[in-house]
């Protein structure tokens, strides 16, 4: 079973807040994403990193940032949040090396901007 | 035009149906993925092709590279099979970045 955790699960709150999102993998795994979805929506990639150190912006332009200072942990964060980054952020977790490897997601975090 | 479309957006069924839905893209592609979401949100992998047909359980997925398309089969169908079903690809040369459809929403009634 995939160990990768999201914490908040939900959070409402006001704008111009500044806010971190957690996500923790317990599988060892050198790839970490972060995905935006809007309700009914596909998933959009915002973030990645391919191990320590290293972070890159996804296809969807986001004023959220990112960093990966151990293997397991790789929070986002919003400075100022606003009511346009109302939404749902997924983070996900693969294997590294050659080939193809599934992706193992989060539970997820349901962010309300008010 | 979507790189990745699929079919149909909608789908409801009794129990017990079998159940097909269709992923069609129009990139070249290393690997497609067939993702479950559930209605709290959380993402299940289900299944990884780059060719041929893979079974889980009652779950069957199959690719066919040259006419770009994939299916995804439920047999005996479960109302805890409702959710979206997703069709990702690892395209561009990408083994890890995946382009995402919007998915079909599939509800199974008792």
């Amino acid at each position: 079973e995939a160990d990768i955790y999201q914490t908040p699960r939900y959070l409402v709150i006001g704008t111009g807040k500044k806010i971190t999102l957690e996500c923790s993998q317990t599988m060892g795994h050198d790839k970490m994403y972060w995905y935006q979805q809007d309700p009914g929506m596909e998933l959009h990639l915002i973030h990645y990193s391919y191990g320590v150190n290293s972070t890159e912006k996804g296809d969807l332009s986001s004023e959220s940032t990112v960093s990966r200072i151990r293997t397991e942990h790789f929070p986002l964060t919003l400075e100022s949040a606003r009511p346009s980054h109302t939404s749902q952020y997924l983070c996900a977790s693969s294997e590294t090396g050659g080939g193809h490897w599934s992706q193992y997601f989060g539970p997820g975090t349901r962010l309300l901007v008010l | 035009k979507n790189e990745v479309e699929q079919s149909p957006q909608n789908l409801t069924a009794q129990e017990g149906e079998f159940i097909t839905i269709n992923c069609s893209y129009s990139v070249g592609i290393s690997a497609l993925h067939w993702l479950q979401q559930h209605p709290g949100g959380g993402i299940v992998s289900l299944f990884m092709l780059s060719s041929g047909k893979k079974k889980h359980g009652r779950l069957i997925a199959t690719i066919n590279i040259q006419e770009k398309h994939s299916s995804l089969h439920i047999t005996a169908s479960h109302p805890r099979d409702s959710a979206v079903y997703i069709c990702p690809l690892n395209s561009g040369g990408s083994n890890y970045k995946l382009t995402f459809g919007k998915g079909t929403l599939l509800t199974v009634n008792p």
